[in-house]
C-alpha cells in the first residue's frame, strides 16, 4: 500500500514566486494534514481538511497560503508570493479517523526562498 | 494553549548504551502523547503513543516511553541504542476538539550515536 506521497521533494523559487506543493493522502484517509517546519523550530500544525471540508485552519500564518482539496483526493498548498520566511519543510498527514489512531506522514517537500 | 519542552537540543550516546530524551508538556486536560522520530531523507514515523491506560508504553525498535501526569513528562527511553537510531526526535500532544484535531511538537532532539 502507498504511503502519503508529496512533491516536489525540494522546490527552490525566489522571492515573489508562486509555488504549488502537493499531497496525495494514502487511499480513503478522509482526514488530511499539512504541517510545516520553519528553520530550527518546531513542527507546527497548518490545518486539518476532512474530505473537502477545511475542519480547521487556525494554523495557516498569513493569506498568502491558500490550500485546496477538491474531491476530497488529493491536497494542493499554494504560497503566492512567496517571501523568505516561508522557507522550510512542509509535511502532509493523512489518517482515517480524527483521533490520531494511525497518522501517516509523507517525507515532505522542502522549500527554499531566495 | 498547549506547548510542549524537548529541553535537548543534541544528545551524542555511545552504541549500546541507554537513551533517555526528556519531554514536558503543558495541557490542561489528559494529553494525547506521542513521539516520532525523523531519519535522514525520511518522514515522520511514529514510534509510540499514549491515549489512556497503562502508563508505560511500548513502541517500535525497541523504545519506550512513561508518562507521568505529576512531571507533565512523556520520556522516550531505549536500554541499548543501536546506530541506526541516529535520526531526530520529536515528541507531540494530540488537540481533539471532537471536529477537528492537531498536534503540537516539541523542537525535537537530534540523536547522535558513537561507535
Amino acid at each position: 500500500e502507498a504511503g502519503v506521497t508529496q512533491f516536489p521533494s525540494h522546490s527552490v523559487i525566489e522571492k515573489g514566486q508562486t509555488v504549488t506543493l502537493r499531497c496525495d493522502p494514502i487511499s480513503g484517509h478522509d482526514n488530511l494534514y499539512w504541517y510545516r517546519r520553519v528553520m530550527g523550530k518546531e513542527i507546527k500544525f497548518l490545518l486539518h481538511f476532512v474530505k473537502e471540508s477545511k475542519q480547521d485552519e487556525s494554523g495557516m500564518p498569513n493569506n498568502r497560503f491558500l490550500a485546496e482539496r477538491t474531491g476530497g483526493t488529493y491536497s494542493t498548498l499554494k504560497v503566492q508570493p512567496a517571501e523568505l520566511e516561508d522557507s522550510g519543510v512542509y509535511f502532509c498527514a493523512s489518517s482515517q479517523d480524527r483521533v490520531f489512531r494511525e497518522l501517516f506522514f509523507g517525507e515532505g517537500s522542502r522549500l527554499t526562498v531566495l | 494553549a498547549q506547548s510542549v519542552t524537548q529541553p535537548d537540543i543534541h544528545i551524542t550516546v555511545s552504541e549500546g548504551a541507554s537513551l533517555e530524551l526528556r519531554c514536558n508538556y503543558s495541557y490542561g486536560a489528559t494529553p494525547y502523547l506521542f513521539w516520532y522520530v525523523q531519519s535522514p531523507g525520511q518522514g515522520l514515523q511514529l514510534l509510540l503513543k499514549y491515549f489512556s491506560g497503562d502508563t508505560l508504553v511500548q513502541g517500535i525498535k525497541g523504545f519506550e516511553a512513561e508518562f507521568k501526569r505529576s512531571q507533565s513528562s512523556f520520556n522516550l527511553r531505549k536500554p541499548s541504542v543501536h546506530w541506526s537510531d541516529a535520526a531526530e526526535y520529536f515528541c507531540a500532544v494530540g488537540i481533539y476538539t471532537g471536529t477537528a484535531s492537531k498536534l503540537t511538537f516539541g523542537t525535537g532532539t537530534r540523536l547522535q550515536v558513537t561507535l
